[in-house]
């Protein structure tokens, strides 16, 4: 079964302490991988894709990168505008739908 | 980049009537629009795939005669809860994807948020 898990669930950081964020997938035949960013009662924000292992790239503070097993967000120097709800997605070899993980609840501490 | 409307972005309704929720492209036109569902700390799940001049398709578990999709225009996909009920309460959200499908093209709109008292 496909399966997109993403970790922490939750991360609380200080501002300007730089962390990853995890996301991991077993899938029969990756498209594509994505990378959103939700605030509370919007819908997501579209950040990034990513389609092949090695593939890397950024976006003034966030960095995402891909291997064959798993994505990671780092975030580097992290400001309290960034806390967000970080959701990663995938869409699989046949479909046209994507297929949420559960998110990471990003909060960051002046 | 593209934008995606939903309209409205809160509704409150009493237990059995019906909402519609509107989901446009604003400047550029989808065949395909997507329908999701959010409920408290949870993520996005899809709900159907609205089709252009034809049937939504719907995933498993979602009942077709409660969630009414209907794509009538290349810029229009509109989604009513028929007979709402408090459990039906929570964030809907539809996205659009432009030329190619890719999700990396998938635009949200804002979403809306049903309370069904």
């Amino acid at each position: 079964e496909d399966q997109v898990t993403q970790s922490p669930e939750a991360l609380r950081l200080q501002e300007g302490e730089s962390s990853s964020l995890n996301c991991s997938y077993t899938v029969s035949g990756l498209r594509g991988l994505f990378w959103y960013r939700q605030d509370p009662g919007k819908g997501p924000e579209f950040l990034f894709t990513l389609y092949s292992a090695g593939e890397e790239k950024e976006k003034e503070r966030l960095k995402a990168t891909l291997t064959k097993k798993e994505s990671f967000l780092h975030i580097t120097a992290p400001k309290p505008e960034d806390s967000a709800t970080y959701l990663c997605a995938l869409i699989i070899q046949g479909a046209q739908k994507l297929v949420f993980g559960q998110g990471t609840r990003l909060t960051i501490n002046p | 980049g593209a934008v995606v409307s939903q309209h409205p972005s809160r509704v409150i309704c009493k237990s059995g009537t019906s909402v519609k929720i509107e989901c446009r492209s604003l400047d550029f036109q989808a065949t395909t629009m997507f329908w999701y569902r959010q409920f408290p700390k949870q993520s996005l799940m899809l709900m159907a795939t609205s089709n252009e001049g034809s049937k939504a398709t719907y995933e498993q578990g979602v009942e077709k005669d409660k969630f009414l999709i209907n794509h009538a225009s290349l810029t229009l996909s509109t989604l009513t809860v028929t007979s709402a009920h408090p459990e039906d309460s929570s964030f809907y959200i539809c996205s659009a994807p432009t030329s190619g499908g890719a999700g990396g093209e998938l635009f949200f709109g804002e979403g809306s948020r049903l309370t069904v008292l």
